[in-house]
């Protein structure tokens, strides 16, 4: 089965200090990688995904994440932190059975200290 | 967000009662879901279709029920309100090579 962990609830980093939100995936098969963020009292956005090729995926805002295959790891980065970078972000692997539903991480708060 | 919507965008109900969520699509895709968010779980699928009249569980779905009677609409049933369901709840459609698109969230009280 599917799986999806984020191991830290929160992360803290100062403005302008490159960040990292960490996520570790468990797949039978080919991984359909995801990054989402929530700001407050709003729906997931999507940021980035990983389906196949470069391992280093671009998205929004300025958000990068590394697909590392040998150690199931696909880790969010930012090189310089924005104050409104802070949110809740969501790690999120597809389901391989054809119904295209996604197993989400039980997110990880970040919060971008001025 | 845009070409999908929820309703209500909050409700507070009494135990026992029946109370059912409305998720509304414009973008005519087949697969749509609902979830649950809660802290320190995440999002848990509750039910999903894959076409109209065509819908199956999620890992959380006892208590609930979804009907999908058109291809712009799912409506998820919580047959009867217990406070163990108090949560934000999601609809989502999958939006193909951008993953998923998420509704604004109804925000669910039961006392």
């Amino acid at each position: 089965a599917q799986s999806v962990a984020q191991p830290e609830d929160q992360v803290n980093v100062a403005e302008g200090n490159p960040l990292t939100v960490k996520c570790t995936y468990s797949v039978s098969g080919n991984p359909y990688l995801f990054w989402y963020v929530q700001y407050p009292n709003r729906g997931l956005q999507f940021l980035l995904k990983y389906i196949t090729g470069d391992n280093l995926v671009k998205g929004s805002y300025g958000f990068e994440a590394e697909f590392n295959k040998s150690q199931t790891s696909f880790h969010l980065k930012k090189p310089s932190a924005l104050v409104s970078d802070s949110a809740l972000y969501f790690c999120a692997v597809r389901d391989d059975s054809g119904t295209y539903k996604y197993i989400f991480g039980t997110g990880t708060r970040l919060k971008v200290l001025a | 967000d845009a070409g999908i919507t929820q309703s209500p965008r909050h409700k507070v109900t009494e135990t026992g009662t029946p109370v059912t969520l409305r998720c509304h699509q414009t973008e005519n895709h087949r697969y749509m879901y609902w979830y649950r968010q809660d802290p320190g779980h995440g999002l848990r699928l509750i039910h999903y279709s894959y076409g109209v009249k065509d819908t199956d569980k999620g890992e959380v779905s006892d208590g609930y029920s979804v009907s999908r009677s058109k291809t712009e609409d799912f409506l998820l049933t919580l047959e009867s309100a217990t406070s163990s369901q108090t949560s934000v709840y999601f609809c989502a459609i999958d939006g193909g090579s951008y993953g998923y698109t998420f509704g604004s969230g109804t925000r669910l009280t039961v006392v």
